[in-house]
């Protein structure tokens, strides 16, 4: 079973910020939230991790709650070539099984 | 240029004829696994290594087999493919098993008749 909880699908207007939620309501203390990427069939794409602190790349930005339940991927200025499944994943520190669990993800399509 | 190679891209076969899709990375990565993915229901994971010689069954291993001789490859055996196993293939790779982002093949699409 997933330990993340996505929306199937979500649209966006190019030029706009794309928000994509992802629920991990059982997250343990010690387990890092990533999110991927995955553009028609090729291999899904690292995004950007973190644990309890917001985090930024030159990608996109991770906003985690306070209480870790849930958190949002923010792609500030979405293009055409960001519509993707976008997969949110919650992964344990070393020392707990390396059984990660994907999930069906989120179908973001950006409209021009 | 570092990366995560899986061969062959397109592979068509018939029932029962075991084939292997070859995995490998040249990053000198700890972790390595093996995903499938089939339409509506995401990426499932098959089998993951977490160094030399140590393997673990994921969600979906059956029909499946996996060695880890050396660090760098991840061979993934079907010994009797059935048409239930037609599906796109992914390999991944991480520098250990912790907290770091995994790298992912290309995609082996598998056809088995």
């Amino acid at each position: 079973d997933a330990k993340t909880t996505q929306p199937t699908s979500m649209d966006c207007a190019e030029g706009r910020a794309a928000n994509l939620p992802c629920n991990h309501s059982t997250i343990s203390g010690n387990e890092y939230v990533y999110w991927y990427r995955q553009i028609h069939s090729q291999g899904p794409q690292y995004i950007i991790h973190g644990l309890k602190n917001n985090e930024t790349n030159e990608m996109a930005s991770l906003i985690i709650t306070e209480d870790r339940k849930s958190s949002t991927l923010i792609l500030p200025h979405a293009t055409l070539r960001d519509t993707a499944v976008y997969y949110c994943i919650v992964r344990p520190p070393q020392g707990g099984s390396e059984k990660l669990v994907f999930g069906k993800g989120t179908k973001l399509t950006v409209n021009p | 240029e570092a990366q995560v190679t899986q061969n062959p891209r397109y592979l068509i076969t018939v029932t029962g004829k075991k084939l292997t899709v070859t995995c490998s990375q040249n990053m000198n990565h700890e972790y390595m696994s093996w995903y499938r993915q089939d339409p509506g229901l995401g990426l499932r994971q098959i089998y993951y290594s977490m160094n030399v010689e140590v393997t673990d069954k994921g969600d979906v291993p059956e029909g499946y087999k996996v060695s880890r001789k050396e660090k760098r490859n991840f061979p993934l055996i079907l010994e009797s493919p059935s048409p239930n196993q037609t599906s796109l293939y992914f390999c991944a790779s991480s520098p250990r098993w912790s907290n770091e982002k995994l790298f992912f093949g290309s995609g082996t699409q598998l056809s088995v008749l």
